[in-house]
């Protein structure tokens, strides 16, 4: 079946650059995800990538995606600590219409 | 367009209870999912429905566990005879069509005591 892992936490500076990493084992995932969610609240898509892309790039956000190693990464310029959050790697297979398998999701945690 | 709506936002019920937890999709949506996100986990899928039919219920419970979504108003998840393990945050998510990006809601959080 599908799986989906992250790393629990990540902790960085105000204005240094994140980079929230995820594994994936389904070779047919169709497109990948990455969600914010802060505290209390619900999950805000941040962007998505389809799988025949290598990299997507919107403002501050960098998505990364290396099929071969089934590795997708986010990375967030100029991290502010409104960034603060969880952050889910999330995908759907072929077909599985929005039928979204998460990650365990990384907390990230910007400091001053 | 206001969002996906959920309520209530928190539930309390006790053990053997039942709870029932409403969504609202965003005008325009009829396909309608429920994840479960038990506490430090990520969000599991439980059941996709659209108007009047489910399409797969693969992440449901097969007891106590129930939803629809029927031709006019909310879709409902109904939870029969709680028990502790139920106690989560029930987020439920819209989209127009079986697309890409679906909306979500702000979650109930359901404790039962």
């Amino acid at each position: 079946g599908e799986d989906v892992e992250q790393s629990l936490f990540l902790s960085v500076r105000e204005g240094d650059s994140s980079v929230i990493n995820c594994t994936y084992t389904d070779s047919s995932s169709t497109y990948l995800y990455w969600y914010k969610q802060e505290p209390g609240a619900g999950l805000q898509l941040l962007t998505y990538i389809f799988s025949n892309m290598d990299m997507k790039q919107d403002q501050r956000l960098t998505v990364l995606l290396n099929k071969k190693d089934k590795h997708l990464s986010l990375r967030i310029a100029d991290t502010q600590t409104g960034d603060s959050a969880i952050y889910f790697c999330a995908e759907t297979p072929t077909g599985g219409g929005n039928k979204l398998t998460f990650g365990t999701g990384t907390q990230l945690k910007v400091e001053l | 367009n206001a969002g996906v709506m959920q309520n209530p936002r928190h539930l309390v019920r006790r053990r053997g209870q039942e709870a029932r937890l409403r969504c609202s999709p965003m005008k325009g949506h009829s396909h309608v999912y429920w994840y479960r996100q038990l506490p430090e986990e990520g969000l599991k899928f439980m059941v996709y429905l659209q108007k009047e039919n489910i399409i797969d219920e693969s992440g449901m419970p097969k007891e106590r566990f129930s939803a629809e979504f029927p031709k006019e108003g909310p879709s409902i998840l109904r939870i029969q005879q709680v028990v502790r393990g139920d106690s989560a945050a029930y987020f439920c998510a819209s989209s127009p069509t079986a697309g890409v990006e679906a909306f979500f809601g702000q979650g109930t959080r359901l404790t039962v005591v």
